[in-house]
């Protein structure tokens, strides 16, 4: 069982759309990242949080160390902001990604 | 560079044969990183180095994986006998510093991965 888990697995989504990805993770940890891959591999750090909130633009990132849980939100979704999303735990143990699609 | 490089790109390998994939940190970055990417799966961690030194090398799947950082810069990861289940993307990422924890309490800066086919 994978120690950091994220859902759903894939996400389909129309232009405009407010789209939220979950991350639970089964061991401790005192911070999360998120990060983006796009096609053709390339991957880019979204976040890295221990606590709260952190906004970046359209996009939110929550994090309940308590709960063991962080969720990644987009605002008014965009056609590119299509990718693989993918959440880490600190010691670099990741979720499979969620890959996320959005129509114009 | 700007960014993390990695070199090649793309390998195919025969069956049996070795492999040496490339990796340049951003210059000045303290820590560096290898994980293994199988096709629809998160990176999996290979293993870490801080500086010249590989601090954890928990995560070669084999004896036949093996990485050096001689100078503290440039890394290489190389697979000895290419088995079929080594293909993979393989991603490098260096970080700023090596964080009061090891691995992965800062941001990491990713390369573009090097896709291995082993046929």
């Amino acid at each position: 069982k994978n120690e950091v888990e994220q859902s759903p697995q894939n996400l389909t989504a129309q232009e405009g759309e407010f789209i939220t990805i979950n991350c639970s993770y089964s061991v401790g940890i005192s911070a999360l990242h998120w990060l983006q891959q796009h096609p053709g591999g390339g991957i880019v750090s979204l976040f890295m949080l221990s606590s709260g909130k952190k906004k970046h633009g359209r996009l939110i990132a929550t994090i309940n160390i308590q709960e063991k849980h962080s969720s990644l939100h987009i605002t008014a979704s965009h056609p590119r902001d299509s990718a693989v999303y993918i959440c880490a735990a600190p010691d670099m143990r990741f979720g499979a990604g969620t890959r996320l699609t959005v129509k114009p | 560079g700007a960014g993390v490089s990695q070199s090649p790109r793309y390998k195919v390998a025969k069956r049996g044969q070795d492999v040496a994939l490339r990796c340049d940190p951003i210059s000045g970055h303290v820590s560096l990183f290898w994980y293994q990417q199988a096709l629809g799966q998160g990176p999996e961690f290979l293993t870490y180095f801080q500086n010249e030194a590989q601090l954890d090398k928990s995560g070669l799947p084999s004896d036949r994986f093996f990485a050096e950082r001689p100078e503290g810069s440039v890394s290489t990861l190389k697979i000895q006998r290419t088995q079929q289940e080594d293909s993979a993307v393989y991603l490098c990422a260096s970080s700023p510093s090596g964080g009061t924890s090891g691995r992965g309490y800062n941001e990491q800066f990713f390369g573009p991965g090097t896709r291995l086919t082993v046929l």
